[in-house]
């Protein structure tokens, strides 16, 4: 049973570049949740799809965007990247419509902006 | 709005002993709590999930508590290992479907 995987492992870009990252959820998982985690501090909440909406956002601006496809996979895109954007982007599967919501992380994907 | 903090911020202590680790939230309308174990550099790791009508969850030497009118939750680990050696985050949620999560506790198990 496959877990949540996540591309590319590391990326290194620029500022003012565009990135995307990529996220498989869990085998049956029909939701997906991404997060930003800072050194030091835990995973903050960006946004989660469901049924290829965006269900919830967190307080990350609109450079912050993504999708969701048939297949329940997702992609993040970053625009006008800064410096701060630098961070470990994780991403979540879980059930959406479940009592029991539990979620599963993927590896994440570790962004340094230069 | 909902915060999570999670004392002590590092823990050091040798192999065999029994620990808590504690996690407050300061709403206690959450739905449920979820404990995390994260290696350096790495995603996390499901290790308890405990809904809100639920008072604690076990999984092997892992005990989670649920105390939502006093907004508190323990992970106790009994007889720990070097390989508990992690991070351990948790995370609540609340009505919406975003977990909020605390900055964690950094154990390390001595050997």
């Amino acid at each position: 049973d496959a877990g949540v995987t996540q591309s590319p492992t590391h990326l290194i870009k620029t500022r003012g570049q565009q990135v995307t990252l990529r996220c498989s959820p869990k085998s049956g998982h029909d939701t997906v949740s991404w997060y930003q985690q800072a050194l030091g501090q835990g995973p903050q909440f960006i946004f989660q799809y469901y049924e290829e909406e965006e269900r919830q956002r967190g307080n990350f601006p609109d450079r912050f965007s993504g999708h969701q496809f048939p297949n329940y996979s997702s992609e993040l895109n970053v625009n006008a990247l800064l410096l701060g954007d630098s961070a470990l982007y994780l991403c979540a599967s879980s059930l959406g419509q479940g009592i029991l919501d539990e979620q599963y992380f993927g590896p994440g994907t570790r962004l340094t902006v230069t | 709005k909902q915060e999570v903090t999670q004392i002590p911020a590092a823990l050091s202590v040798p192999e065999g002993e029994n620990l808590v680790l504690n996690c407050s939230f300061t709403d206690s309308a959450i739905y449920n709590l979820q404990w995390f174990r994260q290696d350096p550099g790495k995603g996390l790791t499901s290790l308890l999930l405990i809904q809100s009508s639920q008072r604690e969850q076990t999984s092997g030497r892992l005990n989670a508590s649920l105390d939502k009118s006093s907004g508190r939750s323990t992970l106790y680990i009994a007889a720990s290992q070097p390989g508990d050696s992690a991070t351990y985050l948790c995370a609540v949620r609340g009505g919406t479907y975003k977990y909020i999560f605390g900055t964690g506790t950094r154990l390390k198990v001595l050997a």
